[in-house]
């Protein structure tokens, strides 16, 4: 079982340039999350998608879009980078549901020059 | 906004010795699970404790909860290299996980040989 893939792991960008990041379940859960992992920090949530057909916005939406492709896929836009949005960015799944635990991929370690 | 705030940021113990790590939160909440995360790795769920329960143990990991106080304690016995990692507190909001879950900035805990 692969889990929670994520690709690419290691990307550099430069201002204003735009990159998708994909994520992948094989778990057939509804939910999907994209978070982001500052130095020192905690994850904090930028979008979720709690079934197939749904996003909602996180604490910290600004500079990102999400599309959720089918129930497998959840990918993460930067449509203009900035270098604030260097990071690094996790997507999780869950089951349906709260009181469950979430599966995350390894991350995407993203640098924007 | 981080909901949770572990204590300490970080932890050096001997192999063999107990590890504890304290999460204190500001709101309500209907479950609060604990995370570890491996240096470049994703995070993976250790525990879930539910807004009424007050202790659950799984293999050498015993965690409590105390609505009343805001705060959780983690505890790992007879601690081992491998538990080196950071370690993370996160609750849930009113959706009960299902809208994503709120990390504190972490415990990092380095176990000597």
């Amino acid at each position: 079982n692969a889990g929670v893939t994520q690709t690419p792991k290691f990307q550099v960008l430069k201002t204003g340039q735009s990159m998708t990041l994909q994520c992948a379940q094989d778990m057939n859960h509804n939910s999907m999350y994209w978070y982001r992992q500052d130095p020192g920090m905690g994850l904090r949530l930028i979008y979720y998608s709690a079934s197939e057909g749904t996003t909602d916005k996180g604490e910290v939406p600004n500079g990102y879009n999400v599309s959720r492709l089918n129930k497998r896929e959840f990918s993460l836009r930067l449509e203009s980078a900035a270098p604030s949005q260097t990071s690094v960015y996790f997507c999780a799944s869950s089951g349906t549901g709260g009181g469950v635990p979430q599966h995350f991929g390894d991350g995407t370690r993203l640098s924007i020059l | 906004s981080q909901q949770g705030e572990e204590d300490p940021q970080a932890l050096s113990i001997q192999e063999g010795e107990n590890a504890t790590m304290n999460c204190s939160y500001k709101t309500s909440i209907n479950n609060l699970q604990w995370y570890r995360q491996n240096s470049g790795r994703g995070l993976v769920h250790l525990i879930l404790i539910r807004s009424n329960e007050r202790e659950k143990h799984s293999g050498r990991l015993r965690v409590t909860l105390d609505t009343s106080k805001k705060s959780s304690s983690l505890l790992i016995t007879a601690s081992r290299a491998a538990d080196t990692a950071s370690y993370f507190c996160a609750t849930d909001g009113s959706g009960g996980g299902a809208d994503g879950l709120t990390f504190g900035k972490g415990t990092h805990l380095i176990i000597q040989p």
